[in-house]
């Protein structure tokens, strides 16, 4: 049982580039979330998705995209990196039951140069 | 829109001694509360959930207590050790539709405990 897990840990881009995270998570989850970490600011909701199939904005949407492959996967898709993108993304799920419990991943370390 | 506030931002203390992170939230419509532990460089571990419905919830050393009312919780960690060291995050969780719950977070207490 691996949890949530996270592709890659590092990263870097040039301005401009595109790149796609990765996040599956193997508790049969319904809800999915993206959020970064930025020094200061605490960490932020970018997207989540309460069910396959389903996506909403967070807090930081612009210059994101997503999607949720399955039950499993929920995937952050950068479309044209900018340096106000260097961060530490982090994935996260909950169950249904009552609790709502959210669990992390590892995080992805992005630099933008 | 919810704002979290943790006070204070760093806390260093001598081994053994007995402490308590605050956490204030501005909407008291919260579901449940989740503090949570993050080391240099590491991912997120939860270390309690308070269901809006209860007072307090314990593990080990560690007690969490929820005054939902006066949007206050506090994280009372008893007999630190230098394994405590870390950074503390509150996350108060709201509603966010379809059976799913956005968390909050607040800009976290950086705890160093001395040998």
């Amino acid at each position: 049982n691996a949890g949530v897990t996270q592709t890659p840990k590092f990263q870097v881009l040039k301005t401009g580039q595109s790149m796609t995270l990765q996040c599956a998570q193997d508790m049969n989850h319904n809800s999915m979330y993206w959020y970064r970490q930025d020094p200061g600011m605490g960490l932020r909701l970018i997207y989540y998705s309460a069910s396959e199939g389903t996506t909403d904005k967070g807090e930081v949407p612009n210059g994101y995209n997503v999607s949720r492959l399955n039950k499993r996967e929920f995937s952050l898709r950068l479309e044209s990196a900018a340096p106000s993108q260097t961060s530490v993304y982090f994935c996260a799920s909950a169950p249904d039951r009552v609790t709502h419990e959210q669990y992390f991943g590892p995080g992805t370390r992005l630099t933008v140069t | 829109k919810q704002e979290v506030t943790q006070i204070p931002a760093a806390l260093s203390v001598p081994e053994g001694e007995n402490l308590v992170l605050n956490c204030s939230f501005t909407d008291s419509a919260i579901y449940n509360l989740q503090w949570f532990r993050q080391d240099p460089g590491k991912g997120l571990t939860s270390l309690l959930l308070i269901q809006s419905s209860q007072r307090e919830q314990t593990s080990g050393r560690l007690n969490a207590s929820l005054d939902k009312s006066s949007g206050r919780s506090t994280l009372y960690i008893a007999a630190s050790q230098p394994g405590d060291s870390a950074t503390y995050l509150c996350a108060p969780a709201s509603y966010s539709g379809a059976g799913s719950y956005q968390l909050t977070f607040g800009k976290g207490t950086k705890l160093s405990v001395i040998p």
